[in-house]
């Protein structure tokens, strides 16, 4: 089945710092990968969608010069949390398919990354 | 995609069978019904999706009724690690379509 990775699971920075959190999509090419971010006791909160070789789609309210999203192959896809501040802690979440998978499961999820901002 | 409305916790205990309800009454009909769950600090999971038929796959068994106004998920031989937040999602079936999550059902497997 698809697998997809994400890292790192967990990181924890100093405020003002960026971090990247990669996705990779192991045994598919992902045309489309999607960022969620989810707080504690909460459901997941789509932040954007991406494209390989386009520019993300950003929902409303996330700022993108905040969240910096890379989709540059089809394999591989990067969220930068840019200059984080604490209330930017939170477990963040892709997910990504091919045409096949998505008429089959819909799509393969990360298995996450807590990040907190300290 | 259509909004759906499920219960905010259930029990069940260990090696009894779970059913977790879901009303989908605005749900269109080129939208299929797909079931999620999240196992604490993990990422979702997928479990089962359909269209109108029952489905059934090693994970459980996914009950339509027959207007496709709701749905049930049937885990037939609850474990402990079934215990998670299951996710009821509508949506149109095409690989740039998000998924958009409600606020799921969490199910507490018991000893």
């Amino acid at each position: 089945g698809a697998v997809v990775s994400q890292h790192p699971s967990r990181v924890i920075c100093k405020s003002g710092t960026s971090v990247k959190i990669e996705c990779r999509s192991l045994d598919f090419q992902a045309t489309t990968m999607f960022w969620y971010r989810q707080f504690p006791k909460q459901s997941l909160m789509l932040m954007a969608t991406s494209n390989e070789g386009s520019k993300a789609t950003y929902e409303q309210g996330v700022e993108k010069d905040k969240f910096l999203i890379n989709h540059a192959s089809l394999t591989l896809s990067t969220l930068t949390v840019t200059s984080a501040h604490p209330e930017d802690s939170s477990f963040y979440i892709c997910s990504a398919t091919d045409i096949q998978g998505a008429s089959r499961y819909g799509y393969t999820f990360g298995s996450g990354t807590r990040l907190t901002v300290v | 995609d259509a909004k759906t409305t499920q219960p905010t916790s259930m029990d069940c205990a260990e090696g009894r069978a779970a059913n977790l309800p879901c009303n989908h009454s605005t749900i269109s009909g080129n939208e299929y019904v797909y079931w999620y769950r999240q196992i604490h600090s993990q990422g979702p999971q997928y479990i089962i999706h359909g269209l109108k038929n029952n489905e059934t796959n090693e994970m459980a068994s996914l009950i339509i009724t027959e207007d496709r106004k709701s749905s049930t998920l049937i885990l037939p031989h609850a474990t402990l690690r079934d215990t998670a937040v299951y996710y009821c999602i509508v949506r149109v079936n095409n690989a740039g379509n998000m998924l958009t999550f409600g606020g799921g059902t969490r199910l507490m497997v018991k000893p």
